[in-house]
């Protein structure tokens, strides 16, 4: 069965440079969420998109934005880097079932040296 | 805010079975979900259960709900090493994103 894609899988990027993460929801899945969790920690929501449009806002900081297209995808834009921003970033899709139950991707493992 | 509470570890002996406990605050909880993540992965949905059951079974793992109490628990049967893994508790309530617990990290030893 299809997954959710993630890409790139690692990044390494410089203090102060920009990001873009890219996701691919399960076909068919119409809710798109990231998330960021460092080291031994629960991932934390960032932002959701419902049908392309933003649902639900978490502890995304300013520097951040994201989008979904008209394809379903969707793109985490990430501006002025700093060291904390150094975590893995999951994106998860979810049908719109009652359970609305997440199904993650392999996530991308940003470094910010 | 909604809370959810996990044990941070669980070390079983391969063979027996494990059991994961979560607590959780939110009463408005409608559904719960197990999590399973290995080293450098995403989380793998396990399975999840309606506040309106009390059991799901689904081959070696079987998962308890107490609503009144609002404990969660993941029992797996016959723990095998490629279980090691840390398990996410997490509910959703009324908002539309679930709030995750901490992780249990589960060892399997022979």
């Amino acid at each position: 069965a299809a997954g959710v894609i993630q890409s790139p899988r690692h990044l390494i990027k410089e203090k102060r440079e920009t990001a873009t993460l890219k996701c691919y929801p399960i076909p068919r899945h119409d809710t798109v969420y990231w998330y960021q969790q460092g080291p031994g920690q629960d991932p934390q929501f960032l932002i959701s998109f419902y049908e392309k449009m933003q649902s639900d806002k978490g502890s995304i900081p300013d520097r951040f934005s994201a989008q979904q297209f008209s394809d379903y995808h969707s793109e985490l834009n990430m501006s002025s880097l700093e060291l904390g921003d150094s975590a893995l970033y999951f994106c998860a899709s979810s049908p719109s079932t009652g359970a609305d139950e997440q199904y993650f991707g392999p996530g991308t493992r940003l470094t910010v040296t | 805010g909604e809370d959810v509470e996990q044990s941070l570890f669980l070390s079983v002996r391969e063979g027996d079975s494990s059991v994961i406990n979560c607590t959780y605050t939110d009463s408005s909880s409608t559904y719960l979900y197990w999590y399973k993540q290995e080293p450098g992965a995403g989380l793998q949905l396990l399975t999840y259960i309606f506040s309106n059951m009390d059991m799901k079974q689904d081959q070696r793992l079987t998962v308890l709900l107490n609503k009144k109490d609002k404990h969660l628990s993941l029992r797996i049967a016959d723990t095998q090493t490629g279980d090691s893994a840390i398990y996410f508790c997490a509910e959703k309530g009324g908002s539309y994103i679930p709030t995750f617990g901490r992780g249990t990290s589960l060892i399997v030893h022979p």
